[in-house]
């Protein structure tokens, strides 16, 4: 079993729309969380850590549920700029971030 | 401030070569991590070094070895090159080698192994 599982997508929305999506981890000692932004042929970049408690910057809400073990990414009012492909990160192992595979957002004008 | 570099950006070699990867981290930053990425998959780990030593290593093959000098900067060394090790391969250097320091990453070097 992958240690990060991830809806691919692609997820399609139009400008101003809501997206959401959830990864799923396996391994219940993790950590911390976060999720990384990466932009085609680019490198990842933080876009946010999520703590258990939910967290909320500008138009990006992560949840966490350490009991079921999945992590959201919620993204209101979307931009064009917002496409791009998000990945979960988790870490099992305290020093090393495992990623999952990403999830695909692609926002139409 | 200059972020992390990598060099070389892009490399082609054959397979049973060998290549060097060379990452210098953002400056005060004592920890660098190593990364594979496949296209379509997200980075997987594969060394971390903190203080000129290893600190962690993933499921990788021995084939691939790394370093950290007392300069911080590091190099991963990967042997006996197979098609499968095309990949983007990121570097990212934090204060210390503790998740809650953010790790930030490199641009990448793209190897292709013919």
């Amino acid at each position: 079993r992958k240690e990060v599982e991830q809806d691919p997508g692609p997820f399609n929305v139009p400008e101003g729309a809501t997206v959401a999506f959830n990864c799923t981890y396996s391994n219940s000692a993790s950590q911390s969380f976060f999720w990384y932004r990466q932009d085609c042929r680019k490198e990842p970049k933080l876009l946010m850590s999520v703590y258990s408690s939910g967290n909320e910057d500008g138009r990006f809400t992560a949840q966490l549920n350490r009991a079921s073990q999945y992590i959201s990414l919620l993204i209101r009012d979307s931009k064009l700029s917002d496409s791009a492909t998000y990945l979960c990160v988790v870490t099992p192992e305290g020093y090393k971030l495992s990623f999952g595979a990403g999830t695909t957002v692609t926002v139409r004008a | 401030d200059a972020g992390v570099t990598q060099s070389p950006t892009h490399l082609i070699k054959t397979r049973g070569q060998h290549v060097t990867l060379r990452c210098s981290p953002i400056s005060g930053h004592k920890s660098v991590s190593w990364y594979q990425q496949v296209l379509g998959q997200g980075p997987q780990f594969i060394f971390q070094y903190y203080e000129k030593e290893e600190r962690g290593r993933g499921n990788f093959p021995d084939r691939f070895s790394a370093r950290q000098f007392p300069n911080y900067s590091s190099e991963l060394n990967v042997n006996a090159l197979l098609l499968g090790d095309s990949a983007l391969y990121l570097c990212a250097s934090s204060l210390t080698p503790d998740t809650y320091n953010e790790q930030f990453f490199g641009p990448g070097t793209r190897l292709t192994v013919l």
